[in-house]
């Protein structure tokens, strides 16, 4: 049965640094890996997928890689901004879609 | 624009009534999924459509039931028989297939309170 693990379950840092965000999931075989944001309240927002035959995903600020060898996945989010301090979720898909409980994420001004 | 809407955004329903959520979107997607997010907890998968007329319990479909009459709506009902719905709800849809990503794409959600 897949698991998926996110760790930290929430987590600070200072504007203006670089950070990782931490996936982890014990099948590799998978379809995909996604990486959602969601604020309070609100709806998960799409963020990155990263299909299986690939290593790494880009948008602006934002790269998500997969090792699928080793189960893990990782978000790196480049010079923080308050913005930015949400709760993050990854969910895998192989025959379901499994998602992770999240990383809070606040970003000191 | 694109998008899947839910509504209501909140809902207050005494013990014992039905109440039904919404979910409809406009992005041509065939497959559709409720799921539900407690505090602390993951989402769970409640029931899922990969085509009209078709549907399928998820991890934690008892209470609650659907429909799937047209494309573009898939309504959750919660019914009395859930033991315990105060829950934040959440409408999805991926365009499923070959040659597609498979990329799921959440409405805003519907919280349900009961009282």
């Amino acid at each position: 049965k897949q698991e998926v693990t996110q760790i930290p379950a929430a987590l600070s840092v200072p504007e203006g640094e670089n950070l990782v965000l931490n996936c982890s999931f014990t099948d590799s075989a998978i379809y995909n890996l996604q990486w959602f944001r969601q604020d309070p309240g609100k709806g998960l927002t799409s963020l990155l997928l990263i299909q299986s035959s690939q290593r790494e995903q880009t948008s602006g600020r934002l790269n998500a890689s997969l090792d699928k060898s080793s189960g893990r996945s990782t978000l790196y989010i480049a010079a923080s901004q308050p913005g930015d301090s949400a709760t993050y979720l990854c969910a895998v898909k192989d025959d379901k879609i499994i998602f992770g409980k999240g990383t809070r994420l606040h970003i000191l001004p | 624009d694109g998008g899947i809407t839910q509504s209501p955004k909140y809902l207050f329903r005494k013990e014992g009534q039905n109440v039904t959520l919404s979910c409809e979107q406009n992005l041509n997607h065939d497959a559709m999924y409720w799921y539900r997010q407690d505090p602390g907890q993951g989402l769970r998968l409640i029931y899922y459509s990969q085509i009209v007329n078709d549907f399928q319990k998820g991890d934690i479909a008892e209470g609650y039931s659907v429909s799937r009459e047209k494309k573009e709506s898939f309504p959750l009902t919660v019914t009395s028989a859930q033991k315990n719905p105060t829950a934040f709800y959440l409408c999805a849809s991926s365009m499923s297939g070959v040659g597609y990503t498979g990329e799921l794409f959440f409405g805003e959600g519907s919280r349900l309170t009961v009282l």
